[in-house]
């Protein structure tokens, strides 16, 4: 069973300072792997996939990295701005099925 | 272009009682799915479509059921609700499954009493 774990689970930083938040996966047998921001009350927007066969993927002020061997993803979100705070979400997928992790909550202070 | 609506936004709902909560996509996606999301334990796959007329189990399918009639519209159904179902239920869709995004709606609030 895919176990998928967000560290940390909550952050807290100055306006400016770049975010970095990480997602590791138990097993590699992946397609894709998919970061998601939510608003309190609200859904999911996708923010990023990275294919498996893909190393990083970028928008905008957003960079994710996908290392399949070891499990691991890192979202980086470049001079962090008060409207960036939402609760990150990761989710890898395998044969149909999204697995989420619990998500990281960010707050940027102004 | 609205993408995925859920119906209803919120519903308090007495125990035993039938509900069904609506999904319609408009991008012709072919796969769709229905998740809980409950705190502390995160989202969970309920059932899945990958094509009309094909329905799947997910993780959590005891309590629900869904149809597939059309490619818009994918209902679930709690045919007698009970207070473990109280949760935020999310509507998603994909092109089809293997290495799609996926797209999800506003979701559902529901409160089982």
């Amino acid at each position: 069973k895919q176990e998928v774990t967000q560290i940390p689970a909550a952050l807290s930083v100055p306006e400016g300072e770049n975010l970095v938040l990480n997602c590791s996966f138990t097993d590699s047998a992946i397609y894709n792997l998919q970061w998601f921001r939510q608003d309190p009350g609200k859904g999911l927007t996708s923010l990023l996939l990275i294919q498996s066969s893909q190393r990083e993927q970028t928008s905008g002020r957003l960079n994710a990295s996908l290392d399949k061997s070891s499990g691991r993803s890192t979202l980086y979100i470049a001079a962090s701005q008060p409207g960036d705070s939402a609760t990150y979400l990761c989710a890898v997928k395998d044969d149909y099925k999204l697995s989420f992790g619990a998500g990281t909550t960010v707050t940027v202070r102004a | 272009i609205a993408g995925i609506t859920q119906a209803p936004t919120s519903q308090i709902l007495a125990a035993g009682r039938r509900m069904t909560l609506r999904c319609t996509q408009d991008m012709r996606h072919n796969a769709m799915y229905w998740y809980r999301q409950d705190l502390g334990l995160g989202l969970r796959l309920i059932h899945y479509s990958n094509t009309a007329g094909t329905t799947g189990k997910g993780e959590v399918p005891d309590g629900y059921s869904v149809s597939r009639a059309n490619t818009d519209d994918f209902p679930l159904t709690l045919a007698s609700a009970v207070p473990s179902q109280t949760s935020v239920y999310f509507c998603a869709s994909s092109m089809g499954q293997g290495r799609n995004e996926q797209f999800f709606g506003p979701g559902t609030r529901l409160t089982v009493l």
